[in-house]
């Protein structure tokens, strides 16, 4: 079945450091989507991605879609407090009506 | 509106008990979710329900039962609880099933 793996598990960094984490499926994907957790909450919505090389942003946060349609990424610039929170990638096959999601990316922030 | 509602917050049962996990939903979405998501292993679906009146099993469907009662709900039952369901369980909703996911605020589940 499909896998979806995403690194890094954990990632620190000081207030105002960038964050990166990448996501890559064993399948090509129908689209990709973008989730995050704040600690003790749930799954919150950011973005879905669904054209091959699709790049979006919202304020500090870019989102990549690869050309080949099976890895992505989530790069925060200059991060802060509020950022903290576990990173989920969800990829959607063709045909297919369930979401995978990757492992997630756990950030904290150095104040 | 209240978006994805979920009963109970918290729950301990010793192994063999059964319970029902309730889910509702009022954004009128017609496909429902049921993950579970244990430490270090992101989100894992269950069971779920592309529109009222059917169900599919996810990745992990061993040990559960679903129903969706209706467009607005849709149950999980553990019939036999075993402490590897020890768990935080989070029901979803969404419009399309190609569309982003609601989640409701999850179950701390512990099975002694």
């Amino acid at each position: 079945g499909q896998q979806v793996m995403q690194i890094p598990q954990y990632q620190h960094v000081q207030e105002g450091e960038d964050f990166t984490t990448y996501c890559n499926s064993s399948t090509t994907l129908s689209n990709i989507q973008w989730y995050k957790q704040r600690p003790g909450g749930h799954p919150v919505f950011l973005i879905q991605l669904v054209k091959s090389g699709e790049v979006k942003k919202q304020k500090r946060l870019t989102f990549q879609f690869g050309e080949a349609k099976k890895n992505s990424s989530l790069h925060i610039t200059a991060t802060q407090t509020t950022d903290v929170g576990t990173y989920f990638c969800a990829g959607q096959d063709f045909g297919n009506e369930k979401l995978t999601f990757g492992t997630g990316t756990r950030l904290t922030i150095i104040p | 509106n209240a978006g994805v509602t979920q009963t109970p917050k918290f729950q301990v049962l010793k192994t063999g008990q059964s319970m029902t996990l309730q889910c509702a939903q009022d954004m009128n979405h017609n496909s429902m979710y049921w993950y579970r998501q244990d430490p270090g292993m992101g989100l894992r679906l269950i069971y779920y329900s592309a529109s009222e009146g059917t169900t599919d099993k996810g990745e992990v469907p061993n040990g559960y039962n679903v129903s969706r009662l209706n467009k607005r709900e849709f149950s999980l039952r553990l019939e036999s609880a075993a402490p590897s369901q020890t768990s935080v369980y989070f029901c979803a909703s969404s419009e399309a099933h190609r569309g982003e996911q609601f989640f409701g605020p999850g179950t701390r589940l512990t099975v002694l």
